[in-house]
């Protein structure tokens, strides 16, 4: 069936790294636009990153522009987050989302399938 | 890019219906039919309702229907059920990237 499923999470010090890593299987991956989200603790929904299907172009929130990288291994289906300089605010569960529609050929924020999320904690 | 604004907490009883409104600005919910509505329940992942305003992903009841007019969009959920009680989100396509609404608690009396 069709599945995505986060890892790499846990507790992590301000000003330290973090990759996040999502497995996707059960479908094409290298023809999906995908994104990050991610939820703090109580809070709304957040969106964080977009990657195109091949790679060809990364949009991020303003928020993270700078200190997170979003890439692609079509090859093994997977896609990342690297999250460098973290601070107390980036704590939050973070979700790899597929782009369900597109608007001129590009991800439209439509996210159709969603993994289980994985709970990223910035604290000393 | 601000967060969409929507109603802190909506409530009605089973059967009525209700409608959650999602603001924005011509930059987002004004230029684009691009408007999604996820719900979701506590610990659970986010599930698309709508998308593109007003279409229904397969699988998801006709109690749902999604609508907009200038910068605001709404979600309204007919013959409301107790299974509906959950949070909702509206998003916005905004020029490459994402914008989602601050959230809506659905509370089922």
């Amino acid at each position: 069936q069709v599945q995505l499923v986060e890892s790499g999470g846990g507790v992590v010090q301000p000003g330290r790294s973090l990759r996040l890593s999502c497995a996707a299987s059960g479908f094409t991956f290298s023809s999906y636009g995908m994104h990050w989200v991610r939820q703090a603790p109580g809070k709304g929904l957040e969106w964080v990153a977009v990657i195109w299907y091949d790679g060809s172009n990364k949009y991020y929130a303003d928020s993270v522009k700078g200190r997170f990288t979003i890439s692609r291994d079509n090859s093994k289906n997977t896609l990342y987050l690297q999250m460098n300089s973290l601070r107390a605010e980036d704590t939050a569960v973070y979700y790899c989302a597929r782009e369900g529609n597109y608007y001129d050929s590009r991800p439209a924020a439509a996210f159709d399938i969603w993994g289980q999320g994985t709970m990223v904690t910035v604290s000393s | 890019q601000s967060a969409l604004t929507q109603p802190a907490s909506v409530s009605g009883s089973p059967g009525q219906s209700i409608t959650i409104s999602c603001t924005g600005t011509s930059s987002d919910v004004g230029s684009y039919n691009l408007v999604s509505w996820y719900q979701q329940h506590p610990g659970k992942a986010p599930k698309l309702m709508i998308y593109e305003v007003s279409k229904r992903p397969s699988g998801v009841s006709n109690r749902f229907s999604g609508s907009k007019s200038g910068n605001t969009a709404s979600l309204t959920i007919s013959g409301l059920q107790a299974e509906d009680e959950a949070d909702y989100y509206c998003c916005s396509y905004a020029g490459s990237r994402g914008v989602f609404g601050t959230g809506t608690k659905v509370t089922v009396l």
